[in-house]
C-alpha cells in the first residue's frame, strides 16, 4: 500500500544511454513532482505536473523529459546520460493547496559511469 | 521569491540533550512552513507543518517548531535527543499557490 512508489531503486548505466524512472502515487493527489538531490543533499525541483500540464520547469536540460500518462503516474525519461546526472531522484505528490505538504517516494539512485 | 536558510549544515548533540535546528525564510506573502526528515537511503518524511493558527506546532517523534513572523524563523526543537533521531533535516517554505522550496539541509548526529 505504498503511497508514492518509484522504480527502479538503483540504476547504473553508461554515459550516452537513455533511461527512464517510473513513479506512481495512489493518494489521489492532483500534482506530482520530480526532484534531484545531489551528493551534498541539496534538493532541486525539476518538474511538476498538474492534471497532465507541466507547470514548472526549472532550467533543466532538455535531455530530461517528464511524461504523465495519467494523474497517478509521472515518469522521468533521460536521454544521452552524462556523468553529472548521477544523483538521487525523488518523485513526490501533493494535493492543491500545498498546505498538506508533499509525500515523497523512496528515491532512485542513478549512477552514470 | 521565497527562500529558506538553514543555519548549520551539521549539528551534533549528545543523547538526551536538547535538539535545536535553525531555519529562516523569506517570502513576499505569509507562507506555509514545513520540516521534513530524511533517514539514510530513504525519501523525505513530513515531520510537521505550519499553515495558520497556533504558532507552536507539534509533529511526530516528539519534535516541535515555532513560527515567529517577526524573526522570519521556524526553528525545530526536541527536548531530548534519541539515537534514532540521527538523520538529515530539511526546512521548506511554500507560499500559498506556489511550489515548495527546500533549505540545504542539516545533518543531525546524536552521540551516545
Amino acid at each position: 500500500d505504498t503511497a508514492v512508489s518509484q522504480t527502479p531503486k538503483y540504476l547504473v548505466t553508461q554515459m550516452g544511454n537513455d533511461k527512464s524512472i517510473k513513479c506512481e502515487q495512489n493518494l489521489g493527489h492532483d500534482t506530482m513532482y520530480w526532484y534531484k538531490q545531489d551528493s551534498k543533499k541539496f534538493l532541486k525541483i525539476m518538474f511538476s505536473y498538474n492534471n497532465k500540464e507541466l507547470i514548472i520547469n526549472e532550467t533543466v536540460p532538455n535531455r530530461f523529459s517528464p511524461k504523465s500518462p495519467d494523474k497517478a503516474h509521472l515518469n522521468l525519461h533521460i536521454n544521452s546520460l552524462e556523468l553529472g546526472d548521477s544523483a538521487v531522484y525523488f518523485c513526490a505528490s501533493s494535493q492543491i493547496p500545498t498546505a498538506y505538504g508533499y509525500t515523497f517516494g523512496s528515491g532512485t539512485r542513478l549512477t552514470v559511469v | 521569491a521565497q527562500s529558506v536558510t538553514q543555519l548549520g549544515s551539521h549539528v551534533s548533540v549528545s543523547e538526551g540533550a536538547l535538539v535545536l535546528l535553525r531555519c529562516n525564510y523569506s517570502s513576499s506573502v505569509p507562507p506555509y512552513l514545513f520540516w521534513y526528515v530524511q533517514y539514510p537511503n530513504q525519501g523525505l518524511q513530513l515531520l510537521l507543518k505550519y499553515t495558520t493558527g497556533a504558532t507552536l506546532v507539534k509533529g511526530i517523534n516528539g519534535f516541535e517548531a515555532e513560527f515567529k513572523k517577526s524573526e522570519t524563523s521556524f526553528h525545530l526543537t526536541k527536548p531530548s535527543a534519541h539515537m534514532s533521531d540521527a538523520a538529515e533535516y530539511f526546512c521548506a517554505v511554500s507560499p500559498p499557490g506556489d511550489d515548495m522550496r527546500f533549505g540545504a539541509g542539516t545533518r543531525l548526529t546524536v552521540k551516545p
